[in-house]
């Protein structure tokens, strides 16, 4: 079955720029998403169609897909911005999820 | 704009069914340019993907549930339902429902999800 590879955490000082990666076989081939998840709440969608922005997102997120690995690119982070952050993506119409990353903003 | 609450049973026996609701505020479930989506999750751990329902029924659905799993359809209540059969301790989560789109197959947005706890 397809499988989504996420880093488990990723770091970044408050004004930086932080990357989160989602490594598939060829997923440069597939639309990819991603979504944002706070404690104790419902993920949110801030990146679809692997660059889009829903309305609402800051437009310091943003969203690329090529070859095998796409990257949820964070500009100017803030406190507000830590969370948990899956990818997903459809393989074989079944829905696939990376296994999370905790962004930690310090 | 679109809401969506899940409802049902908090706590269910092994070797039982799990049934929910999600009932859809602001929009019609028939509007026939959406899927309406089951995923779960265990706490402390990732998403999992049970499957979806399209305005005219058609269903997909997680092949790993796939044999237990059914999705339907209530447009008079302008709700839509998920059956999982014969439950293990495992199946413990959160249950959310969500929205998705027919291109791209993004959700949004999603319910606050309940706790679905399997025990005797």
């Amino acid at each position: 079955s397809y499988e989504l590879t996420q880093p488990p955490s990723v770091s970044v000082s408050p004004g930086q720029t932080a990357s989160i990666t989602c490594s598939g076989n060829k997923l440069g081939n597939k639309y990819v998403c991603w979504y944002r998840q706070k404690p104790g709440q419902s993920p949110v969608l801030v990146i679809y169609q692997d660059n889009k922005r829903p309305s609402g997102i800051p437009e310091r997120f943003s969203g690329s897909n090529s070859g095998n690995t796409a990257t949820l690119t964070i500009g100017g982070t803030q406190t507000m911005d830590e969370a948990d952050y899956y990818c997903q993506a459809w393989d074989s119409n079944t829905v696939v999820f990376g296994g999370g990353t905790k962004l930690t903003v310090l | 704009q679109v809401q969506l609450q899940e409802s049902g049973p908090g706590l269910v026996k092994p070797s039982q069914n799990l049934s929910l609701a999600c009932t859809v505020s602001g929009g019609s479930i028939s509007s026939g340019t959406y899927y309406w989506n089951w995923i779960r999750q265990p706490a402390g751990k990732g998403l999992e993907w049970i499957g979806r329902i399209s305005s005219s029924g058609s269903t997909d659905y997680n092949p790993s549930l796939k044999s237990r799993v059914t999705i339907s359809l209530d447009t008079s209540k302008n709700q839509f339902s998920l059956n999982l059969n014969s439950v293990t301790a495992a199946e413990t989560a959160l249950y959310y429902c969500a929205r998705g789109g027919y291109t791209a197959g993004w959700f949004d947005p999603w319910g606050q999800g309940t706790l679905v706890t399997v025990s005797s």
